[in-house]
């Protein structure tokens, strides 16, 4: 059972690329998101998911896109990589609202 | 808007030693709380989760964390802590749809 799968584990990016970080899980979870931590901030909701076609912004989604076009996946698209986005990216999915959240390993990405 | 405060960044704990880490939420009804444990370069892993009835609630690695409403309190304690128990432990509130609030973490040193 392979989970909450994030690529790529690692990436370093110039100002003003573009990137997917991509997100699949294999519960057939309707809730999917995107959290990023930073040190001394925790983890921070960037985007959320209740279900294919419907997604919503989290505490931080400037600079950052989504979309839900089927169960299993969820990719964040970073639009126009800034520096202030360096960070660890951690994509997450439950079964249900107040179900356990299961959590991908992370995708360490460095924007110089 | 729900939120969580962990109000000690680091704590150093002998082995054997109890443990107790703080957590504090604030959200308008009864929420969802968990605690979550990250090990250096992984993601985060479930401890226990308390969503109603007993106060008093068990999780895994023989931690537990006791909700008191009126303190608006869900804090985490071990009664012998081992070595393996060194990482961050985060607090969570969930307050619907998947919309996971996470305190700034602490960080758990274990020394012999």
């Amino acid at each position: 059972n392979a989970g909450v799968t994030q690529t790529p584990k690692f990436q370093v990016l110039k100002t003003g690329q573009s990137m997917t970080l991509q997100c699949a899980q294999d519960m057939n979870h309707e809730y999917m998101s995107w959290y990023r931590q930073d040190p001394g901030m925790g983890l921070r909701l960037i985007h959320y998911s209740v279900g294919a076609g419907i997604t919503d912004q989290g505490e931080v989604p400037n600079g950052y896109n989504v979309s839900r076009s089927t169960t299993e996946d969820f990719p964040l698209r970073l639009l126009s990589a800034a520096p202030s986005q360096t960070s660890v990216y951690f994509c997450a999915s439950s079964l249900s609202s107040g179900n356990t959240i299961y959590f991908g390993e992370g995708s360490w990405l460095t924007v110089v | 808007a729900q939120s969580v405060t962990q109000p000690d960044i680091h704590i150093t704990v002998s082995e054997g030693a109890s443990l107790e880490l703080r957590c504090n939420y604030s959200y308008g009804a009864t929420p969802y709380l968990f605690w979550y444990v990250q090990s250096p370069g992984q993601g985060l892993q479930l401890l226990l989760k308390y969503f109603s009835g007993d106060t008093l609630v068990q999780g895994i690695k023989g931690f537990e964390a006791e909700f008191k409403r009126s303190q608006s309190s869900f804090n985490l304690r071990k009664p012998s802590v081992h070595w393996s128990d060194a990482a961050e432990y985060f607090c969570a509130v969930e307050g619907g749809y998947q919309k996971v609030t996470f305190g700034t973490g602490t960080k758990l040193q274990v020394i012999p």
